[in-house]
């Protein structure tokens, strides 16, 4: 059963331009959003989160949206930088409990 | 603190072996989470403490599967008779909820193969 669901396993974007990344949720229960970025053999990185309350945050180059009436939320980097290229995953909860990942989208920043 | 730490990084066993994996949390985080990751996937859930009592646990965490937190402190994953399904990577996180927040920190993993 996944409640967490990145429908993209893959993204493209000129360095420069925006990224955006998207994940859809199922379970009303989740108060808490989070996005990581993962580089292969290495464990996830915290990059931004949000709570329910809110429907935007905003920290420099990475902006994540929430729209819960749709259950819906992305990550917006701009500009794209070749640093960025990685796995990208969020990540659910509800109380601080276990946290429920999507399958990721692979990021590729082309210089 | 410079943040999770995870011991071994790799770990090869025979399908059969015992293994046992730590993770030292932040040291303040009195949440502490036991994930797996395989290929093309995203991490699951396995299992959580708060403090030193485990609070829950994933289906996918068989009876040959079983974690401690003693003294809500350091935590210890053990797989016994592995097989070779078992082969994945194993991740720790540690969270601590502060005004609202609680965001989930990760060790580097530790990659378990079983031949």
């Amino acid at each position: 059963d996944q409640q967490v669901k990145q429908n993209s396993p893959s993204l493209s974007v000129q360095e420069g331009r925006i990224s955006i990344l998207n994940c859809d949720y199922t379970n009303s229960m989740f108060d808490y959003f989070l996005w990581y970025k993962k580089y292969p053999a290495e464990g996830p990185t915290f990059l931004i989160s949000i709570s329910s309350i809110k429907d935007k945050n905003e920290d420099g180059r990475f902006t994540v949206f929430l729209n819960k009436s749709a259950k819906h939320l992305s990550l917006h980097i701009v500009p794209s930088q070749p640093g960025d290229s990685a796995v990208y995953f969020c990540a659910a909860s509800a109380l601080g409990n276990q946290f429920y990942f999507g399958t990721g989208t692979s990021l590729t920043v082309i210089p | 603190d410079t943040g999770v730490s995870q011991n071994p990084r790799h770990k090869i066993t025979k399908r059969g072996q015992n293994v046992t994996f730590r993770c030292d949390p932040i040291s303040e985080h009195n949440r502490l989470y036991w994930y797996r990751q395989t290929l093309g996937q995203g991490p699951e859930f396995l299992t959580y403490f708060q403090n030193e009592a485990q609070l829950e646990k994933s289906r996918l965490l068989s009876d040959r599967f079983s974690a401690e937190r003693p003294k809500g402190s350091f935590s210890t994953l053990e797989i016994q008779r592995t097989e070779q399904g078992d082969s994945a990577m194993y991740l720790c996180a540690s969270s601590q909820t502060r005004q609202g927040r609680t965001e989930a920190f990760f060790g580097q993993g530790t990659r378990l193969t079983v031949v």
